[in-house]
């Protein structure tokens, strides 16, 4: 079983439906990220979370350090949202993330 | 715009051959990362360092070596690049209690 687990690993969905992508990790950490890879291949770093709520435009990230759990939500979906989101988490005082599989999210007009 | 640059964006080589994939950032981050990556699959950590001439092996077994004699700079070489070498290579730095920073990554493809 992966550190890291990414529901669902696809997800379609229409333009302007909200979006939920959920995590879930098996280790103490002291950090979780949320990224973002577009097709051709770079990664964008979306939010880093130890506790709470972060908000960023459209994109909502939480945390519930208890449950091991995070969710990523996308309000108001649209097309150039397509992507793999990926949920990566640090282990402890290491600097080392531990990556989930990714979910692979395609919103269509 | 990219505080982090990855070259060559694609590279195809034959087998047998050496490559060099030139990491640079100008962020001062002390600490940067290699991670593989095959299509459709999870990044794999396969070498990092937390500062000059300090390089350690990640998770992933690879027959890569790296080298960090500058702050800015992490190549990555592979002595004689293979066909299962073959995937896509990130570079990434951090620097502590704030987020990563990756490159645009190279794709390799050994023939």
């Amino acid at each position: 079983k992966n550190e890291v687990e990414q529901s669902p690993q696809n997800l379609t969905a229409q333009e302007g439906e909200f979006i939920t992508i959920n995590c879930s990790y098996s280790v103490g950490i002291s950090a979780l990220h949320w990224l973002q890879q577009h097709p051709g291949g770079g990664i964008v770093s979306l939010f880093m979370l130890s506790s709470g709520k972060k908000k960023h435009g459209r994109l909502i990230a939480t945390i519930n350090i208890q449950e091991k759990h995070s969710s990523l939500h996308i309000t108001a979906s649209h097309p150039r949202d397509s992507a793999v989101y990926i949920c990566a988490v640090r282990r402890g005082g290491a600097q080392k993330l531990v990556f989930g599989q990714g979910t692979r999210l395609t919103i269509n007009p | 715009e990219a505080d982090i640059y990855q070259t060559p964006r694609y590279l195809v080589i034959g087998t047998g051959k050496k490559i060099t994939l030139e990491c640079s950032q100008t962020m001062g981050h002390d600490k940067m990362y290699w991670y593989q990556q095959d299509p459709g699959m999870e990044l794999h950590l396969i070498h990092y360092s937390y500062g000059v001439n300090s390089t350690e092996k990640g998770d992933l077994s690879s027959e890569s070596t790296v080298s960090r004699i500058r702050t800015e700079h992490f190549p990555l070489t592979l002595e004689s690049a293979r066909p299962s070498h073959t995937s896509q290579y990130l570079c990434a730095s951090s620097v502590d209690n704030y987020g990563y920073t990756f490159g645009s990554g190279t794709r390799l493809t050994v023939v």
